[in-house]
Parts: C-alpha cells; structure tokens; sequence
C-alpha cells in the first residue's frame, strides 16, 4: 500500500528566508503527487500537482516542487516566504485505479518570524 | 467558484450521542469523501462514495456509517459517539475520473471540529 512521510511536524524560517518542505513516497508505479495548503480555519487548497513530465512542476503563490524518484521525494520549495504563508502544508499521492481517492502525510506546521 | 460547505464549524456533542455532519457542494461532482484530519496524522479517509446511494470503506470506517440520498449532499454519521472522536472532520469533492484524465482534482470544505465530551 502507497504511503506518505513528512519528516518535520514543525518549521520556522524568517520571512524572506527560502523554504523546503520535504516529502517522501511510498508506491509501487509512478505517483501522482500533490502539494495542499491548509491556512488557519480554511480547508485545504491545492498548490501543486505532478502526473508526469517535467519533475520540475510551479504552482500557485510562487511554490514549487521537485519530483526525484531516485529519492522517492516530492519536496516543496519556495525561494522567499512571506508572513501569509504561515499554515499547514500535506503531502498527498493519488491511489491508482481507486475512483479519485488520495493518501496523505502527516503534515508540516510552518511558522513565519518577521 | 466550486464551493464546499459543512453545517458546522463547532460541533460539541456528549458520548453516545448520535451526531450528523453534513457537506453539500454546488459543482455537480460525482465524488464526495469524508476524512478525519489529526494532529501528525495528517487526513484519513473515513468513507467515499462515487455516486447517489453508493459508498465504499475508506481507511478508518470503524464508527462511522454515511449517506448520499441526493448528488450534492453527503452525509456522515456518528451512530453513539465516543472520545475518540474527537477531532476535525473534512469534507471533498471532485469529479469521477473521466476518460482521458488521469486525476481530478478534490475541492474541501472549511472542516467540521467536534469534540465529544
């Protein structure tokens, strides 16, 4: 069965300081892999997704992500944080075959100092 | 605008109560889920269902039971509910993959928090 790790529960970096999210996957064929953002009382909002192709795959406020599988990794970048991207960051591989359904990580706390 | 909605931000219910959580969403999507979101355990699924009146076991259905009588509304229930409920439950939805795509994308709601004292 796929799974999803997020080694770190929490990060804290200084706004403008760059940011990496680390993301490891377990799956036997090539994953569709997924990047959310949860901001404080918000459901999840999707900021990325990669199903093949370039491993190099931009997303939606300035985020982007790199597909190793050598590393089995998916890890989320952004070159400068800003304050609003204080929230929780999941990790998610899509189930092959399984009517949409996807499994996640345990998710990175990320805290912005100013 | 795909929009997503749960009846409740706050829910606070007493063991053995019977507890409904309901989602509706206004894009017309086949899928609905249900999940239950923990600290460092990230989002679980508790239980899909693809079409009105079908459903099928996610990962942790123990406890749980659900119902979709109308395609825009999916509903889940706690039958007696118990401590180890507590927690925040969100609520997705999507399109069936159709053919040609290989994934739809899953659109949450805000997230029901209850506590079951």
């Amino acid at each position: 069965a796929q799974s999803v790790t997020q080694p770190d529960i929490h990060i804290t970096v200084s706004e403008g300081a760059s940011l990496e999210l680390r993301c490891n996957y377990s799956y036997g064929a090539t994953p569709y892999l997924f990047w959310y953002v949860q901001s404080p009382g918000q459901g999840l909002q999707l900021l990325l997704k990669y199903f093949s192709g370039d491993t190099l795959v931009q997303g939606i406020k300035g985020f982007e992500a790199e597909f190793k599988r050598s590393q089995s990794s998916f890890n989320l970048r952004k070159p400068s944080v800003h304050w609003s991207d204080a929230a929780e960051y999941f990790c998610a591989v899509a189930r092959r075959g399984a009517g949409n359904m996807l499994t996640f990580g345990g998710g990175t706390r990320l805290m912005v100092k100013p | 605008d795909v929009k997503v909605t749960q009846s409740s931000r706050y829910l606070v219910k007493r063991t053995g109560e019977k507890v409904f959580l309901e989602c509706v969403q206004d894009m017309d999507h086949e899928n609905m889920f249900w999940y239950r979101q923990d600290p460092g355990l990230g989002l679980r699924l508790i239980y899909f269902s693809y079409d009105v009146k079908m459903k099928e076991k996610g990962d942790i259905p123990e406890g749980y039971s659900v119902s979709r009588e109308k395609k825009e509304r999916f509903s889940l229930i706690l039958e007696s509910a118990s401590t180890n409920q507590t927690s925040m439950y969100l609520c997705a939805s999507s399109f069936a993959r159709a053919s040609g795509r290989v994934y739809n994308e899953q659109f949450f709601g805000p997230g029901t928090r209850l506590t079951v004292l």
